[in-house]
């Protein structure tokens, strides 16, 4: 079935540091979207892409549908402390309505 | 302010019980749906359900059930033929197009095994 695939799994960086993180699939997406959750907080969506080579900015996040529709990228520029948690990837599960998550990259971000 | 509400924050159950998580959406979505997160791992699906009156199993439904009786609500029931379930539940809820346009999710509920 569908999987998505993200890396790097985890990620300690220092504060002011720019972040990237990917998200890959063997299965074409028409859609990519990118949650964030704080710790002991449900997720919150961050960045919806809709359309191949898109590149979508949120503030300090920017997010890229890859042109081959198999991968999206997510930076976060100058990182903060609050920029800790856990950032999924996620995409819509054929015509099911559904969504298919990705295992998340963990980002700390010392002080 | 429309919103997707968890409750209770925290839960502890005594082995051998079961217990309910309560899931209540105001945002008139059609679907919702419950994950488990255990720590550090990404979110797997329980059930879901697309339409009042009817729901589906996910990938790890065993020892639980759900209802919908009502759009606005989808209670979890964590039996005791759950081995395992200390863990960080959530709830999320979508308009048909969730797919596409992505799912609002609750501010979850942690259960704890005592």
């Amino acid at each position: 079935g569908q999987q998505l695939n993200q890396s790097p799994q985890s990620m300690f960086i220092q504060e002011g540091e720019d972040v990237s993180m990917n998200c890959t699939s063997s299965s074409i997406f028409n859609t990519w979207l990118w949650y964030k959750q704080d710790p002991g907080e449900g997720p919150v969506l961050l960045i919806a892409l809709y359309k191949a080579g898109e590149l979508t900015s949120n503030g300090r996040l920017t997010a890229q549908f890859g042109i081959t529709r198999k991968d999206s990228f997510l930076n976060i520029s100058a990182s903060i402390p609050s920029d800790v948690g856990i950032y999924f990837c996620a995409g819509p599960s054929g015509n099911t309505g559904k969504l298919i998550f990705g295992q998340g990259t963990t980002l700390q971000v010392k002080p | 302010d429309g919103g997707i509400t968890q409750s209770p924050k925290y839960l502890f159950r005594k082995e051998g019980q079961n217990v309910t998580l309560s899931c209540e959406q105001n945002l008139n979505h059609d679907a919702m749906y419950w994950y488990r997160q255990d720590p550090g791992q990404g979110l797997r699906l329980i059930y879901y359900s697309q339409i009042v009156n009817d729901f589906q199993k996910g990938d790890i439904a065993e020892g639980y059930s759900v209802s919908r009786e009502k759009k606005e609500s989808f209670p979890l029931t964590v039996t005791s033929a759950q081995k395992n379930p200390t863990a960080f539940y959530l709830c999320a809820s979508s308009s048909q197009g969730g797919g596409t346009y992505g799912y609002t999710f609750g501010s979850g509920t942690r259960l704890t095994v005592v």
